[in-house]
């Protein structure tokens, strides 16, 4: 199985809708990074989460660290064609000791038909 | 402020050949990540750098190497090619040093194709 798990792997939704994509890792996160990418472009980055119960927003999206730091959600609201692509987590396991190492999870497609 | 810059975006090498890939952190960051991705492993550390010292390497075979200069631009080269290496190679930069990476921001990628 794998230490860093995203779910689903694949998600189709109408415009409009809401939804969430889930991180779980199987070790204590010292900070968990959320990346979309375009296929066979850079990641762009979205979001970084360090403390237990922590939630941050931009436009509309949200992302969550759980209180035991070992899971993450990141929520998007009102979904739009532009918020197509693959989204990806990055767990930060260093406890503080690295610079720029993170593990990724596999990521999750979305589509987001008009 | 500029991104991250990496260079070349796209080359096409033999089995065999060696490669060097180059990448500008954003001004002012002084650390540097490397990542490969490919469609079957998904995004894997390879190393990263501060203070012209690496210090974190990945999983690799030592035909992977970089380095990291005094103005923190960074290279990475990969000997003695094999079309296994056909990646899209990804470098970070951060504005933190050790014990808080802080934002990591990511550049376009370089898209090595090996023949």
């Amino acid at each position: 199985s794998q230490e860093l798990e995203q779910s689903p792997q694949s998600l189709i939704v109408q415009e409009g809708k809401n939804l969430t994509i889930n991180c779980t890792s199987s070790k204590t996160l010292y900070g968990l990074y959320w990346y979309k990418q375009k296929y066979g472009e850079g990641l762009i980055f979205l979001m970084m989460l360090q403390k237990g119960g922590e939630e941050k927003s931009h436009e509309k999206i949200t992302a969550k660290l759980d209180e035991k730091k070992q899971q993450s959600s990141l929520h998007i609201t009102a979904s739009q064609p532009s918020h197509a692509g693959i989204y990806l987590c990055g767990a930060d396991w260093s406890g503080g000791t690295s610079y720029g190492k993170l593990t990724f999870g596999q990521g999750t497609i979305l589509t987001v038909h008009p | 402020k500029a991104g991250v810059t990496q260079t070349p975006r796209y080359l096409i090498k033999t089995r065999g050949q060696q490669v060097t890939l180059s990448c500008s952190p954003i001004s002012g960051h002084r650390s540097v990540s490397w990542y490969q991705q490919t469609p079957g492993q998904g995004l894997q550390f390879l190393f990263e750098y501060f203070s012209e010292t690496q210090r974190n390497k990945g999983n690799f075979p030592g035909r992977f190497s970089g380095r990291q200069f005094s103005n923190s631009r960074s290279e990475m080269n990969v000997s003695t090619l094999e079309l296994g290496d056909s990646a899209l190679y990804l470098c970070a930069s951060s504005p933190k040093g050790k014990g808080n990476t802080g934002e990591l921001f990511f550049g376009e990628g370089s898209r090595l194709t090996v023949l």
